[in-house]
């Protein structure tokens, strides 16, 4: 069974500070793919990265980063120098792309930035 | 860009009484989903539909529950006798399947109120 655990439920944090994001999946398979989203107050979900199990380079996009560690089963999530407009609630996801490519969640981690 | 759509975004109902969601999704693509979030919650996954046909569903699925491609546009998910409990943000997605990336696309959800 697949299981994705963000332990963060809430982060508050005031504009202009760094902020990372904790994810940690669990999984048997060798196969899948990982994901952030983005559901800010207006409900809906906005898609932010996938990254597949072979591909462990860090990406980064803008102000956002990303950081794959098999070794931890971590997929974390940064955002540098945050922004009021990046308060939203962000939801780590995985997937078994042979098997319907269904999306497991974690649940979520709000996050509060401050002016 | 492309986009999954969803209808009505909002619909309040009396308990007992049938609901159907509809969403249209990516003309191409194959793979349809419905996920299901409770306030506050995280999204979980409900069914996903594949060749005109439930290739994956959850155990929240019960036979009050039920998903149709009534034609080649539309996929729908009907509840048949609708609880409180079924209060929920319900998102539809698409896939385009193999050989496509693994991105879900994302309606922007229907919120059903249950009284």
């Amino acid at each position: 069974a697949q299981k994705v655990t963000q332990a963060q439920t809430e982060i508050s944090v005031v504009e202009k500070e760094d902020v990372t994001l904790d994810c940690v999946y669990e999984t048997r398979d060798t196969t899948y793919y990982l994901f952030w989203y983005k559901q800010p107050p207006s409900g809906e979900l906005v898609f932010l990265i996938r990254r597949n199990s072979f591909d462990e380079q860090n990406e980064i996009s803008g102000r956002y980063s990303w950081n794959f560690q098999k070794s931890t089963s971590s997929f974390n999530f940064t955002i540098t120098a945050s922004q009021v407009v990046d308060s939203a609630v962000y939801f780590c996801a995985l997937s078994f792309y042979n098997a319907g490519n269904m999306l497991t969640f974690g649940g979520g981690t709000r996050l509060m930035v401050k002016p | 860009e492309p986009e999954v759509t969803q209808t009505p975004s909002h619909q309040v109902t009396q308990m007992g009484q049938e609901v159907i969601l509809r969403c249209v999704p990516i003309s191409n693509h194959l793979y349809f989903y419905w996920y299901r979030q409770i306030l506050g919650q995280k999204v979980e996954f409900l069914v996903s539909f594949y060749n005109n046909e439930i290739s994956e569903k959850s155990e929240i699925f019960d036979d009050q529950f039920s998903v149709e491609r009534p034609d080649g546009s539309n996929f729908t998910l009907k509840i048949r006798s609708t609880k409180l409990e079924d209060s929920a943000m319900y998102f539809c997605a698409s896939w385009g399947g193999q050989g496509n990336t693994g991105e879900l696309f994302f309606g922007e959800g229907s919120r059903l109120t249950v009284l």
